[in-house]
């Protein structure tokens, strides 16, 4: 069964760097395609980025190109969303979701890491 | 980016009836590679994560009930739920897969009347 499992709730203060994870499992995490997906509270969904394990391809959506970083360790089967300083904007809602392909469609996704930015 | 504009942005539909969302793009999505239209359709429930529906714009996924139906073509697509169930109330998404980065629908919101 293929599962995706995303790490708590995270609590920062703006300028904090922060690091939400996504533990891979039932199927083999280095032939498919990781992506993120925002949702601000009460808003729809942003197709924030994707990551390939395997060769360490990814792409960002405009938005985000430089305000995040999406990484994978293939040892432990986790995909990493990174921010090295936060904004009170960045609070949301965040899914990781996996894909055959660069362009394909999200066929399973995690539980969703509610971050909140707030002095 | 391509734009994916939903409507309505709300229905009310009474338990039984069909309801119909619409999905237009703002070019085809409809790849001349393999010729499919790069088009999924997602449900999201109050308090869930997505969920895949449709994908290639017609492809209904495993264990999805056959009353969600997805057509269309090109740049215009229609989800249907053709007898709407309690358990359908949730808010519907389209998505193009053609282009990075992969645009959502803003949503559509069903609802019981």
């Amino acid at each position: 069964e293929v599962q995706l499992v995303q790490s708590g709730t995270e609590v920062k203060k703006p300028g904090e760097s922060l690091n939400i994870s996504c533990k891979c499992s039932g199927y083999n995490f280095a032939t498919y395609w990781i992506g993120w997906v925002r949702q601000k509270p009460g808003k729809g969904l942003e197709w924030l980025g994707i990551f390939y394990p395997g060769d360490s391809d990814s792409a960002y959506g405009p938005s985000f190109e430089g305000q995040v970083t999406i990484s994978a360790d293939m040892s432990i089967t986790t995909a990493y969303l990174q921010w090295s300083s936060l904004k009170a904007s960045d609070t949301a809602m965040y899914y990781c979701a996996r894909l055959e392909d660069w362009d394909s469609y999200f066929d399973s996704w995690g539980q969703g890491t509610l971050v909140t930015v707030s002095s | 980016d391509i734009v994916m504009t939903q409507s309505p942005d709300s229905l009310a539909v009474s338990l039984g009836e069909r309801a119909t969302i619409n999905c237009k793009s703002s070019q085809t999505v409809l790849s001349s590679s393999n010729n499919k239209n790069h088009l999924a359709w997602y449900q999201q429930k109050p308090g869930q994560p997505p969920k895949l529906l449709i994908y290639w714009a017609s492809t209904r996924e495993s264990g999805v009930p056959d009353r969600f139906s997805g057509s269309g073509s090109g740049a215009d697509f229609t989800l249907t739920i053709s007898t709407l169930q309690a358990e359908d109330v949730a808010v519907y998404y389209c998505q193009q897969y053609y282009n990075s980065p992969g645009t959502f629908g803003q949503g559509t919101k069903v609802e019981i009347k």
